[in-house]
């Protein structure tokens, strides 16, 4: 069945050491993006990319980095400039141009320690 | 930006219907409304999308006033699978074929047994 893994559900990470979180999908789409979420609160953007090695910042891209060097994926690392990177990581993908909607993995739950 | 506003919660009595409004006074005419609902610690699902007209699928019904200004997701019989947040979202893209989504804090939506 074609879908979007995120791997690991969850990571630890101690404070000042960059971690790169794991996005693959087979579902041919064009796009990908990385958003974070806070408790109680929504999605934010991080990055987004419409095709291979080619990528645009979100809202709140600072502490971040990707790339997209293959269709199928899309990692994101969270460096230790990024003060607060405690949160629930989603990946998505989606089909570029299209008014279809997004395909999202399960998440990736970090916790600095 | 588009923005939409939604209530913070709803309650609902299983089996009963559900209607969830969202309101987007400044949409323009090509957005699209889409709905996702995410469980707890998951990923958002796709629940359904619309341009003008109303629209049926498996999951949900979507009515969209004749002004398009407002919105409502509306849950036939609400189960308790069905307990979640409800995002309303406008495809925010420009003509660039590009697109992505602002998503707000949502609906939570609980459903008493």
């Amino acid at each position: 069945d074609g879908g979007i893994t995120q791997s690991p559900k969850y990571l630890f990470r101690k404070e000042g050491q960059n971690v790169t979180l794991s996005c693959e999908q087979n579902l041919n789409h064009d796009a990908m993006y990385w958003y974070r979420q806070d408790p109680g609160q929504g999605l934010r953007l991080i990055y987004y990319s419409q095709i291979v090695n080619d990528f645009q910042k979100g809202d709140i891209a600072e502490g971040y980095s990707v790339s997209r060097e293959k269709k199928e994926s899309f990692p994101l690392t969270v460096t230790s400039a990024q003060k607060n990177p405690t949160a629930f990581y989603l990946c998505a993908s989606s089909i570029a141009g299209s008014y279809y909607g997004y395909t999202f993995g399960s998440g990736t739950r970090l916790t600095v320690v | 930006d588009a923005k939409t506003t939604q209530p913070n919660s709803m309650e609902s009595n299983e089996e009963e219907p559900v209607h969830l409004p969202c309101n987007h006074s400044t949409i323009s005419g090509t957005d699209y409304i889409h709905w996702y609902r995410q469980l707890p610690s998951q990923g958002p699902e796709y629940v359904i999308h619309g341009l003008t007209s109303n629209v049926n699928n498996r999951m949900a019904s979507l009515a969209i006033a004749e002004d398009r200004k407002s919105s409502t997701l509306i849950l036939h019989r609400a189960t308790l699978r069905d307990a979640a947040v409800y995002y309303c979202i406008l495809r925010d893209g420009g003509t660039s074929g590009t697109y992505k989504y602002i998503f707000g804090t949502g609906t939570r939506l609980k459903v008493l047994a």
